[in-house]
């Protein structure tokens, strides 16, 4: 079955770029979607299809895909994107997930 | 808005069955493919299954690990998403949260979820 691999944390000063990798065979071949989670809250989406934001998504939010290597890149972080970040593929009739990169903001 | 809010996780033992409710409001439910995705704690996200809108089939497929097991079904008419759990094990312990995929101007992205609930809390306990 398909595997994809995130770092299990990511650190960012606050107002520096964020970078979270999601590694996969071949992962430039499919499309990619981006989720963020937040104790308590409904989980979000925040890049579709590589690097389409859905409405409300602020720019700094930006996604790119090629190779085995997906990446999903927040720019200027703020306190409040501090959240757990997963990928996403839909693969053989399923979803697969990334494992998930928690997001800390200093 | 789209809300989903999902009802019925509870402690129930190894063996039971549990049946999750997802009421869905602000969007046209029968056009829309779901899906149930859960959380064991600690852990990341796993996908359990997907039902397609009736216009599209009404089919369903499922995670290998809950198949023949779990059942999604749906009531377009009390849009209503249900998860039909049953021979439950400790491993099925997680916040079960629904999902429905993603539409951009009308048009469904059948992959992406775009819009989930909070999520509702499975125990299974021997």
């Amino acid at each position: 079955s398909y595997e994809l691999t995130q770092p299990l944390s990511v650190s960012v000063a606050l107002g520096q770029t964020a970078t979270i990798t999601c590694g996969g065979h071949n992962i430039g071949r499919k499309t990619v979607h981006w989720y963020q989670l937040k104790p308590g809250q409904a989980p979000g989406l925040v890049i579709y299809r590589d690097t389409n934001r859905p409405s409300g998504i602020p720019e700094r939010f930006s996604g790119s895909n090629s190779g085995n290597t997906a990446t999903l890149t927040i720019s200027r972080a703020q306190a409040g994107d501090e959240a757990d970040y997963y990928c996403q593929v839909w693969d053989n009739n399923a979803d697969v997930f990334g494992g998930g990169t928690k997001l800390t903001v200093l | 808005d789209v809300q989903l809010v999902e009802s019925g996780g509870a402690l129930v033992k190894t063996g039971g069955s549990l049946t999750l409710s997802c009421a869905a409001s602000g969007f046209t439910f029968p056009d829309a493919w779901m899906t149930w995705v859960r959380q064991v704690p600690g852990k990341g996200l796993q996908w359990v299954g997907r039902l397609k809108s009736r216009t599209d089939g009404g089919t369903a497929d499922y995670a290998a690990s809950v198949k023949g097991r779990f059942t999604i079904s749906r009531d377009d008419v009390k849009k209503t998403l249900y998860l039909h759990m049953s021979s439950l094990t400790t491993e099925d312990t997680a916040l079960y949260y629904c999902s429905s995929a993603l539409t951009v101007s009308g048009v469904l992205i059948p992959d992406v979820r775009g819009h989930w609930g909070r999520g509702t809390a499975v125990t299974v306990s021997s």
